[in-house]
């Protein structure tokens, strides 16, 4: 089975901090994806990556950076937390055919 | 303005029934994809149903898709209390498309 964790099921930060938010999977997968869920607005994707270094951005990337420095590994980070990230984040991964996408169990981030 | 769009908003049935969730789409796509997310969790993947494809199944769920009226159908047949959770559909719109979510139908089966 495809595992895909997150370093943090509950997180709290105050505006201004550096936050990360890290997401690791163990199937090879070559793309890994960052999506904010916000109630009524479903999944937002942030950034997504299809290889090693490689990021590309998605729908809302303003105010969040990325890191993919080895296969297995997708950070995202939020250079200056604001209190409109407050937000479920979540990590998923994918075979590089695009298809089936495979989640971690989210990270609820409350940023004061 | 979101490519999915799934409807109802919430539906709430009894233990036995059977539910069935729309999904609306505006551009033509390669596939389209069914997820479950029980509270506060990740979403697991349920089926997914190719443009050339009508209709799939897999277990008590039946997914059909109509591209001609850019819509697909998510139907549960015998729900349990285990059911409730909220259901997303994603559309790939193919290479160079984001994966498109919807808001999600909220399915309550009450016992």
């Amino acid at each position: 089975d495809v595992k895909v964790t997150q370093s943090s099921r509950y997180l709290v930060k105050r505006t201004g901090e550096k936050v990360f938010l890290e997401c690791v999977q163990d199937m090879d997968h070559e793309n890994m994806f960052w999506y904010r869920q916000d109630p009524g607005l479903g999944l937002r994707l942030i950034y997504f990556s299809y290889d090693v270094k490689m990021k590309e951005k998605g729908d809302i990337p303003e105010g969040y950076s990325v890191s993919r420095e080895k296969k297995e590994r997708f950070s995202l980070i939020l250079e200056s937390a604001s209190t409109n990230q407050t937000s479920m984040y979540l990590c998923a991964s994918s075979l590089q055919g695009r298809e089936t996408q495979y989640f971690g169990p989210g990270t609820r981030l409350l940023v004061l | 303005s979101q490519q999915g769009e799934e409807d109802p908003q919430a539906l709430s049935i009894q233990e036995g029934e059977n539910a069935t969730m729309n999904c609306s789409y505006k551009t033509s796509i390669n596939n389209l994809q069914w997820y479950r997310q029980n509270s506060g969790r990740g979403l697991v993947h349920l089926i997914l149903i190719r443009s050339n494809e009508r209709e799939k199944h897999s277990g008590r769920l039946r997914v059909t898709l109509d591209t001609s009226k850019k819509s697909s159908s998510l139907l549960i047949t015998a729900s349990r209390a285990a059911d409730t959770a909220s259901y997303f559909c994603a559309t790939d719109a193919g290479y160079g498309q984001n994966f498109v979510f919807g808001p999600g139908t909220r399915l309550s089966v009450l016992p």
